[in-house]
């Protein structure tokens, strides 16, 4: 059978429809928090950022929410498009500027038109 | 704005050999430099960190001697995989903090190892 936490989950979804990626992190104490698309082969690219004095930023087509209470993270992105078909990881820093990011495990992202 | 720069992108080599992959930080000055490493539908994982001018520090269960970590100037850090081995084909993704809380990453290295 298939290993839970060796792939990544996957969303699909009709060009146009919002689009809702989740993501938990794991340390209590990380005060910054960021969202990063990868396409096949590349690094990952900065879609949004959000501090944890905050629970909700957006930007153009994507809002960021924050709920440390559960510890819980998710990317909104409205009007999806077939260029947003990518891998989605969320990425945290324990309370310290300059330290690294610690990366939750992804989901991709399908749109279809 | 920040750009950091990784060579090769791609690099196929024979097992026991050793590979190095580099990142230079073009337009600013890269005092720790983060190596990732990602296996096929995984996440980014921590390997190590670099400091220019001490030692790197890895993470739990990545063996040092093996990856060679080299962070010889502000913009210049270098992971070399010693005797390579399959198990270690993998996306190789450099990262450096640059500026504010900003951090930029390399385009990635795919070592695939024969």
């Amino acid at each position: 059978g298939e290993s839970v936490g060796l792939h990544l989950p996957t969303l699909s979804v009709q060009e146009g429809d919002n689009s809702i990626i989740n993501c938990a992190y794991s340390n209590s104490a990380s005060d910054y928090f960021i969202w990063y698309k990868q396409e096949s082969g590349k690094g990952p690219q900065f879609i949004i950022d959000i501090r944890s004095n905050m629970d909700k930023r957006q930007g153009q087509r994507v809002t960021v929410l924050l709920n440390k209470t559960v510890k819980h993270l998710s990317l909104q992105i409205a009007a999806t498009q077939p260029g947003d078909s990518a891998v989605y990881f969320c990425a945290e820093r324990a309370n310290q500027a300059g330290t690294a990011l610690i990366f939750g495990k992804g989901t991709t992202l399908s749109v279809s038109s | 704005g920040a750009v950091v720069s990784q060579h090769p992108s791609r690099v196929i080599c024979k097992s026991g050999t050793s590979v190095k992959i580099e990142c230079r930080s073009l337009d600013f000055q890269a005092t720790t430099m983060f190596w990732y490493r990602q296996f096929p539908k995984q996440s980014l994982m921590l390997m190590a960190t670099s400091n220019e001018g001490s030692k790197a520090t890895y993470e739990q269960g990545v063996e040092k001697d093996k990856f060679l970590i080299n962070h010889a100037s502000l913009t210049l850090s270098t992971l070399t995989v010693t005797s390579a081995h399959p198990e270690d084909s993998s996306f190789y993704i450099c990262s450096a903090p640059s500026g504010g809380s900003g951090y930029t990453f390399g385009s990635g290295t795919r070592l695939t190892v024969v």
